[in-house]
């Protein structure tokens, strides 16, 4: 069970967007529409960002969206402002015999 | 508002088996729609998914750890439980409990750092 691939950093100025990616493979991403994506801020738990690929839990603003093409789902910020700058991870459903599995993350740079 | 609450001892020695508690208040640990897990995230490194248990026993494990690692629930006392035998310094990490429905956890445990040293 590896770990979904996520480029180590991104960044952009205030008022920009980024995207990350999160390559995984047909028995986890491309399998299921069951994709995560998480914030996580220094000494803090992760927060969910989003779940089932695009869809936003209460209270999460709508400059974060979330997709997914074959293998690779994608995170976008829009708007970003200081306080999007912290770690990102993705993670997958991988199958009833896996459960589950996150990617290697990625570091969100507001320049 | 669900929330849960790790604990456990903060200091493990080598070798030795690492035992920790997940308290969930809020809401029922015998949900149908929901598995519990285990997430750790060793210092500055990334998050790694140790294993998701079901309020009946169900269980899926990290394959990498399945041979040190047990997952059990008390649903009388709304809590689960996680045991990490044959402990190492690569076992130092901060450990998170969750609610885990597919395709990733939701709410989160602030979590706890568990060192293993001698």
């Amino acid at each position: 069970q590896s770990a979904l691939t996520q480029p180590p950093s991104a960044s952009g100025s205030p008022g920009q967007s980024v995207t990350i990616s999160c390559t995984g493979t047909s028995s986890d991403v491309g399998g299921y529409n069951y994709v995560s994506w998480y914030q996580q801020h220094p000494g803090k738990a992760p927060k969910l960002m989003i779940y089932e690929v695009s869809k936003r839990p209460s209270g999460v603003p709508d400059r974060f969206s979330g997709s997914k093409s074959g293998n690779t789902a994608s995170l976008t910020v829009s708007g970003l402002q200081a306080e999007d700058e912290a770690d990102y991870y993705c993670s997958s459903y991988a199958g009833s015999s896996n459960f589950g599995v996150f990617g290697t993350g990625t570091k969100v740079t507001v320049l | 508002q669900l929330q849960l609450q790790e604990s456990g001892p903060g200091l493990v020695k080598p070798s030795e088996t690492l035992s920790l508690t997940c308290t969930v208040s809020g809401g029922s640990i015998s949900s149908r729609f929901y598995y519990w897990g285990w997430i750790r995230q060793p210092p500055g490194k990334g998050l790694e998914w140790i294993g998701s248990i079901y309020y009946s026993g169900s269980i899926y494990y990290n394959p990498s750890l399945k041979s040190r690692v047990t997952i059990s629930v008390d649903t009388s006392k709304n809590q689960f439980s996680l045991n990490l035998s044959s402990v190492t310094a690569a076992d130092t990490a901060v450990y998170y409990c969750a609610r885990d429905p597919i395709g990733g956890p939701d709410y989160w445990g602030q979590g706890t750092l568990v060192t293993v040293s001698s």
